[in-house]
Order: C-alpha cells, then structure tokens, then sequence
C-alpha cells in the first residue's frame, strides 16, 4: 500500500538559513510525487510535482524537491528562507493509473527573525 | 481567475445536528474533491467527482455523510447527524482534468466544531 511519512512534525530555522523538509514514500512502482504548502487559514497550495525525468525539480518560491529512488525519498529544500515561508508542508504521493493521492502529515516550519 | 471557494468558513453545531458544506470550483474544473483534515494530519480524500459523477466515495461514512453535485459545477457535503469526532477542516479542491498528474487547487476549507 502506498505511504507518506513526514518524519518532523516540527521544524525551526532562522530567516536566511537553508531548509530541508524529508518526506519518505512506499509505493511498488514509481511514484507521482508532490510537495504542497499550506498557509494559516489558506488552502493547500502546488510548490512542485515530480513524475519522471531529471530527479531535481524546481518549483515556485525558491522551493526545489530532490526525487532519490534508492532511498525512496522526496525531501524539499530552500537555499535560505524568508519569513513568509512559515507553513505547514505536506508532501503526497500518487499512484499512476489511480486518481490517490495519499498525504503525509505535515511538516510545520517557523521561521526566527 | 477566482479560486475554489468554500463556505462558511467556520460552522460551530451541537452534536446531532445536520451541516452543509458548499464548494464552488474553478470554472472548467471538472473534477471535485472533498477531503477531511484532522488536527496534525494530512488531507484525506472523502469523495471525487468527474463531472456530476460520483466515480470514488469508499471513504465517505455513507450512514451519516452525503454529498451531491448538481450539473456538475457546486458541490455540497452534508452530515446528518453530526458526532464530536467529526470536528475537522472539510477541504474542497478542483483540477481541470482527472489525471493523477493534475494539480490540484484548494480552497480555504470549513472549520467545523461539534460541540
């Protein structure tokens, strides 16, 4: 069955400093993947998908996700993080050929001034 | 472009008693979403739609929850009776085509309290 696991439920960094956020998925086949974020009161938004192709992708707000099949992990990076980045994080995988997608449980990031 | 858009925003009830939801898409979506977020947990899919079908309802608690679609654009999740458990965030979600690679939009969801 497929998984998701979110390993930190907390995350602290200061403003400026870089941002890694683990996700570790179980599925038989190759995944779809996703990070979304969700800011307080706000919906969950797209920062990047991976499907295939070159492992490193890049998505919106300076957000890049590194796709590692041997170690059957997605983890999102920032190079230095702003303020305004502090959300939750919830990475998702899908299965090809389902319309599943299967959340993870979050990661909350606050950022120190 | 408009988003999803969710009411109310927030909805408190006494257990036992009915509540709807409603989701307006983003025009041209055609699949809809309803999911259930807990405290510290992720979204959890209730039901999907492709157009007015109801093609994946497995995790929907049919005794008590009930969801419609009418023409195929606004949706409503309704419970019937409510329970305390059943306090959570009631997110909806679109995406223009049914494919596991859509993104998909949310909206800001409806906080229900069951008290």
């Amino acid at each position: 069955a497929q998984s998701v696991t979110q390993p930190d439920i907390h995350i602290t960094v200061s403003e400026g400093a870089s941002l890694e956020l683990r996700c570790n998925y179980s599925y038989g086949a190759t995944p779809y993947l996703f990070w979304y974020v969700q800011s307080p009161g706000q919906g969950l938004q797209l920062l990047l998908k991976y499907f295939s192709g070159d492992t490193l992708v890049q998505g919106i707000k300076g957000f890049e996700a590194e796709f590692k099949r041997s170690q059957s992990s997605f983890n999102l990076r920032k190079p230095s993080v702003h303020w305004s980045d502090a959300a939750e994080y919830f990475c998702a995988v899908g299965a090809s050929g389902t319309y599943k997608y299967i959340f993870g449980t979050g990661t909350r990031l606050k950022v120190l001034a | 472009e408009a988003g999803v858009v969710q009411s109310p925003r927030y909805k408190i009830i006494e257990k036992k008693q009915p509540v709807a939801f409603w989701c307006n898409p983003i025009s041209g979506h055609n699949t809809l979403y309803w999911y259930l977020q807990n405290l510290g947990q992720g979204p959890e899919l209730l039901i999907r739609y492709e157009n007015e079908e109801a093609v994946d309802d497995s995790q929907l608690p049919k005794d008590r929850f009930s969801a419609e679609r009418l023409k195929g654009v606004d949706s409503t999740l309704k419970i019937q009776p409510a329970e305390l458990g059943d306090s959570a965030v009631y997110l909806c979600a679109s995406s223009p085509g049914d494919g596991i690679n859509e993104k998909l939009f949310f909206g800001s969801g409806t906080q229900l309290s069951v008290l």
